[in-house]
């Protein structure tokens, strides 16, 4: 199985920071990286896919970057309802495998 | 608009199976991977497997012994078996769809929330 390793596990922030999330895969998976938000009592929200694609409808605050083994989720510029966890995802291959998560705090 | 909504029991008990089954409306299962992810409460996401009509499945290695999937066209709905359960399948079970153009997972159910226990 590739290993997903999002750093930092936590993180404080306050509305208008920039910040910046990181994900690392145990081997290459080429640009085959997605990243979800995910609020309390709710399904996980795509946000970027292949990398450094934004999902219809996600503001143009989230940004992803990255290939081969690292990658960077960022949000420019904290708003209010970003406060939420945000996991990694590899789609390279299969058994799929998600990032241990990111809490923005 | 494409929606999917788990359905099945929310209490079970340990060595029972459980069965869920997740309907979609707004797309036809017949195209694209479907799948279940489970979230144990305050951990991270569990991807568990995918379906698609052509009959492939791909399962996580760690629950591949004791897991099932399948999809019927004709209701538009496709399941999850789970068998041999213990406590730490507790857990709130998705299901999502795995668009192939993306490989994302793009529409997601609401969840459903499973507990076992005696």
């Amino acid at each position: 199985d590739i290993q997903m390793t999002q750093s930092p596990s936590s993180l404080s922030a306050s509305v208008g920071d920039r910040v910046t999330i990181t994900c690392r895969a145990s081997q290459s998976i080429n640009t085959y990286l997605n990243w979800y938000q995910q609020k309390p009592g709710k399904a996980p929200n795509l946000l970027i896919y292949a990398a450094s694609s934004l999902q219809s409808g996600v503001p143009s605050r989230f940004s992803g970057s990255g290939s081969g083994t690292d990658f960077t989720l960022t949000i420019s510029s904290l708003q209010p309802e970003d406060f939420a966890s945000y996991y990694c995802q590899q789609s390279y291959t299969t058994p799929r495998t998600f990032g241990q998560g990111t809490k923005l705090e | 608009q494409v929606q999917l909504q788990e359905s099945g029991p929310g209490l079970l008990k340990p060595s029972e199976t459980l069965s869920l089954t997740c309907t979609v409306s707004g797309a036809s299962i017949s195209s694209d991977f479907w799948s279940w992810i489970r979230q144990p409460a305050g951990k991270g996401l569990e991807w568990i497997g995918r379906i698609q009509t052509s009959g492939t499945t791909n399962y996580s290695p760690s629950l591949k012994t004791r897991v099932n999937m399948s999809l019927d066209t004709s209701k538009n709905h496709f399941s999850l078996r789970l068998n041999s359960l213990t406590a730490a399948d507790t857990a709130i079970y998705y299901c999502a769809r795995e668009y192939t153009n993306s490989r994302t997972l793009d529409y997601w159910g609401q969840g459903i929330l499973v507990t076992v226990s005696a």
